[in-house]
């Protein structure tokens, strides 16, 4: 059973580009959570969804970001033109259940650099 | 704002010795969990522990609840240089939607010197 699989793990992007980072959650998790990393600083949670529908979006940017987990294929989060203060670690977790009691399961990461 | 602090922000040991690390948070949760990152990577979960529970073993960890305090801590005894990483607690508390939301502190980075 793979774990957590994200791709890109390093991604450079020029300001005003878009960047779309993967997620495939674990097998059979249909929880998927969104966090982003700056240098030396914990993780802020983002969105939370479940397949075809976004629970809580309320640690994501308004504007420019986006985040999407269809029915098929892997979750999504989206970064339209993007500016240097994107650059960030950001982590997909996923978890088998949405209420209490599971643990999340992180993948390795995507490290957006924005130049 | 972060659910979690811990404390403290970061923690020099020698080898052999034990590390102690603390979390607080603010609202009621269902379980409390730790990872540890290193450096550059993803975050490796170490232990879950529920809201029943005081106390859990894994190894060389120990965790303790409080939830009359709002507080943890993560005990690694018998630190070794691979121990060396950042730490953080993860809090899931159940939302209002009734969905598990999991926040994180700030971490702690602890080094251990060989």
């Amino acid at each position: 059973n793979a774990g957590v699989m994200q791709n890109p793990r390093h991604l450079v992007r020029r300001r005003g580009q878009e960047a779309r980072l993967r997620c495939s959650p674990m097998k059979g998790h249909s929880h998927v959570y969104w966090y982003r990393q700056l240098p030396e600083e914990g993780l802020k949670f983002m969105v939370y969804l479940q397949k075809e529908n976004i629970i809580d979006e309320s640690g994501m940017p308004k504007e420019r970001f986006s985040a999407e987990f269809p029915k098929e294929g892997p979750s999504i989060l989206r970064i339209q033109q993007v500016v240097r203060g994107d650059s960030a670690a950001y982590f997909c977790a996923s978890s088998l259940q949405g209420v209490t009691g599971t643990e999340a399961f992180f993948g390795q990461g995507t490290r957006l650099t924005v130049v | 704002s972060q659910q979690g602090e811990e404390d403290p922000q970061a923690l020099s040991i020698q080898e052999g010795e034990n590390a102690t690390m603390n979390c607080s948070y603010k609202t009621s949760i269902n379980n409390l969990q730790w990872y540890r990152q290193n450096s550059g990577r993803g975050l490796v979960h170490l232990i879950l522990i529920r809201s029943n529970e005081r106390e859990k073993h894994s190894g060389r960890l120990r965790v303790t609840l409080d939830t009359s305090k709002k507080s943890s801590s993560l005990l690694i005894t018998a630190s070794r240089a691979a121990d060396t990483a950042s730490y953080f607690c993860a809090t899931a508390g159940k939302h209002s939607g009734g969905y598990q939301k999991v926040t994180f502190g700030t971490g702690t980075k602890l080094q251990v010197i060989p």
